[in-house]
């Protein structure tokens, strides 16, 4: 079955940028959609059809891909952007199914 | 304003059963395929299954596929996940999710989640 990896984290002081990354096996076949996860929180959708934001989402998130990676970018982190990132794609070929990453947990020091 | 309450979850023994419910108001409910997604303790994401709108296609994770049905109830705003043969490993917390639907680059439909529930927990333990 098909899967996506991340790195399982990543810490940056304020006001950095932080680039999270999302690779998979032809993932430019396919729209990638990110998710923010706070401790004891649901999961928030930030990015959509891979650069789309949601309303509400601030203008710091957006999402690109290049070749076989996808990448959440987050400007001027603020300590309130702690929290683990999905990625998530839904793999057509085949038994359709739905693959989330491992997540990766941005640390804002 | 869209709101997702999941309920249902309790402890159950293994091989026990157990159905979770989802009422959803605030949009329109038949226009929505939906979801269920479950995170085991201190652990990611896990797709467990999809239907659409009207109910007539489902999708399942391999590993709930045989055992877990999702089933929705569109008069009454409602989407169900029906729990048999429980697992230890089927230990987390159930989100329902909304289901907007976009096309891939083959123009395949896909889903992604932009509502989600805050979660039901189900534990599976003797």
């Amino acid at each position: 079955s098909y899967f996506v990896t991340q790195p399982p984290s990543m810490s940056l002081s304020p006001g950095e940028t932080a680039r999270l990354v999302c690779g998979g096996d032809k993932i430019g076949d396919k729209y990638v959609h990110w998710y923010q996860q706070q401790p004891g929180q649901a999961p928030v959708l930030v990015i959509y059809d891979e650069t789309d934001r949601p309303s509400g989402i601030p203008g710091r998130f957006s999402g690109s891909k290049s070749g076989d990676t996808a990448t959440l970018t987050i400007t001027r982190v603020e300590a309130g952007d702690e929290a683990v990132y999905y990625c998530q794609v839904w793999h057509t070929a085949g038994d359709r199914h739905v693959v989330f990453g491992a997540g990766t947990m941005l640390t804002v020091l | 304003e869209v709101q997702l309450l999941d309920s249902g979850g309790t402890l159950v023994p293994p091989g026990g059963s157990l159905r979770l419910s989802c009422a959803a108001s605030g949009f329109s409910f038949t226009s929505h395929a939906m979801t269920w997604v479950r995170q085991a303790p201190g652990k990611g994401l896990d797709w467990v299954a999809s239907l659409t709108g009207t109910g007539r296609a489902t999708y399942y994770s391999a590993s709930v596929k045989g055992r877990f049905t999702i089933s929705r109830d569109n008069s009454k705003n409602s989407l169900f996940l029906q729990l048999n043969d429980l697992r230890p490993e089927d230990t987390a917390l159930y989100y329902c999710a909304r289901s907007p639907q976009t096309y891939d680059s083959s123009g395949e439909v896909v889903y992604y989640f932009d509502y989600w529930g805050h979660g039901t927990l189900v534990t599976v333990s003797s």
